[in-house]
């Protein structure tokens, strides 16, 4: 079946750790997305990727990292930056990178939580 | 950045009873998307909107782009236990990323 992983389900991050957030897509799309939920707020965009080997900062970038090396995969580096991390990150995915000409819908994967040990 | 607005925040309802909510923003949108999310699940898309007015149904769920672009409504009829979760709205205008809104949670009593 098409769609989105994301791995692990739970993570847990000591202080002072990076820990990495795995998205895998292969529904052939070529923009993809990491967004970070928290309770009562709207999702926050933190990173966003149109094509391989190209990203940009979303609202809340600071103390997070990307990189776009496949089509298929966008990794999500928490570092130790990231001072208060503990949130339910999602990742997504839409057909097309053009911000100007498309309207695509976001497909979302099922989630990371991280806590803070 | 820019976040959207959606009232109520939350909803207790009987089964079989009918549900309105609405979301607004202080800008224009060219698109609006309706998501569903269930606990510990990523949202899933029920609805999206491209043309002000716009009316578009999914079995039990109708959507309306606000003629004003500064709004849209979701409305589920007959709701059944399954329709528990968070509902989000989601607009866009050219050339901007996607701003979503709180969500409301709708729980329903049987």
């Amino acid at each position: 079946d098409g769609g989105i992983t994301q791995s692990p389900k739970y993570l847990f991050r000591k202080e002072g750790q990076n820990v990495t957030l795995s998205c895998e897509q292969n529904l052939n799309h070529d923009a993809m997305y990491w967004y970070r939920q928290d309770p009562g707020q709207g999702l926050r965009l933190i990173y966003y990727s149109q094509i391989v080997n190209d990203f940009q900062k979303g609202d809340i970038a600071e103390g997070y990292s990307v990189s776009r090396e496949k089509k298929e995969s966008f990794p999500l580096t928490v570092t130790s930056a990231q001072k208060n991390p503990t949130a339910f990150y999602l990742c997504a995915s839409s057909p097309f990178g053009g911000q100007i000409n498309s309207n695509q819908p976001q497909h979302f994967g099922d989630g990371t939580r991280l806590s803070i040990l | 950045g820019q976040q959207l607005n959606q009232s109520p925040q939350s909803m207790f309802i009987q089964e079989g009873e009918d549900v309105s909510m609405n979301c607004t923003s202080s800008s224009i949108f060219n698109t609006w998307l309706w998501y569903k999310q269930d606990p510990g699940e990523g949202p899933v898309l029920l609805i999206a909107l491209y043309k002000a007015g716009e009316l578009t149904s999914n079995g039990r769920l109708t959507a309306q782009f606000g003629i004003t672009r500064k709004d849209s409504f979701l409305n589920i009829s007959a709701s059944i236990p399954s329709d528990v979760g968070i509902y989000f709205c989601a607009g866009r205008n050219y050339g901007q990323n996607f701003v979503f809104g709180p969500g409301t949670r709708l729980s329903v009593l049987p």
